[in-house]
């Protein structure tokens, strides 16, 4: 089986300083993972992925996720805050070794930037 | 348009009463997912369409669900004898199916479903 978790509920962050929020998993095989955001009143955005190479994925916005396969994590990571990038962020996977595995989401993280 | 798409985009009914939901995925997707999302929260999987494959229905919370893909594109969800348990934002999501389901999800904008 697979999961994936999102131990934070909420991340308060001063605009300007750098901003993690963390994701780990849990797969048979290799993962295929994601990231997603939500702003408010607003329909889910892909972030970026990894699906195999370099661990560091950069994706839209700045932000960028590090795969670790020994701490089973893919942290989505932003050097410098913009009050702006305040929404609610989900970590999701995959199997990629079962070609009817689907993807699982974890229970999101809220993101709070302050100005 | 290129997106996907769901209506109605708000939904409002009575207790007992059975609704539908319809999602139109991107054209050329195969794969075709349904979540529910109460109150800005996670995301709970419904359903999964692959392609011509039997759907995992494995999300599903009661019998009262049911789900159907006509032609390869179209879903409905039915809820049938709603509860106010049932009032949450249904997501559904498409993706191209290349070998290793590597694609990320589009997401529609959803469906928010009120149980009164």
């Amino acid at each position: 089986a697979q999961s994936v978790a999102q131990p934070e509920d909420q991340v308060n962050v001063a605009e300007g300083n750098p901003l993690t929020v963390k994701c780990t998993y849990s797969v048979s095989g290799n993962p295929y993972l994601f990231w997603y955001v939500q702003y408010p009143n607003r329909g889910l955005q892909f972030l970026l992925k990894y699906i195999t190479g370099d661990n560091l994925v950069k994706g839209s916005y700045g932000f960028e996720a590090e795969f670790n396969k020994s701490q089973t994590s893919f942290h989505l990571k932003k050097p410098s805050a913009l009050v702006s990038d305040s929404a609610l962020y989900f970590c999701a996977v995959r199997d990629s070794t079962s070609s009817a595995s689907k993807i699982i989401f974890g229970s999101g993280t809220r993101l709070s930037i302050r100005p | 348009g290129a997106g996907v798409s769901q209506s109605p985009s708000n939904k409002v009914t009575e207790k007992g009463k059975d609704v539908e939901l319809r999602c139109d995925p991107i054209s050329g997707h195969t794969a075709l997912y349904w979540y529910r999302q109460s109150l800005g929260q996670g995301l709970e999987f419904l359903i999964y369409f692959q392609g011509n494959s039997a759907p995992d229905k494995s999300g599903l919370p009661s019998d009262r669900f049911s789900a159907e893909r006509t032609g390869g594109s179209v879903s409905t969800l039915t809820i049938q004898r709603t509860q106010q348990e049932d009032s949450a934002v249904y997501l559904c999501a498409s993706s191209a199916r290349l070998a290793g389901g590597q694609n990320e999800q589009f997401f529609g904008p959803g469906t928010r479903l009120t149980v009164l």
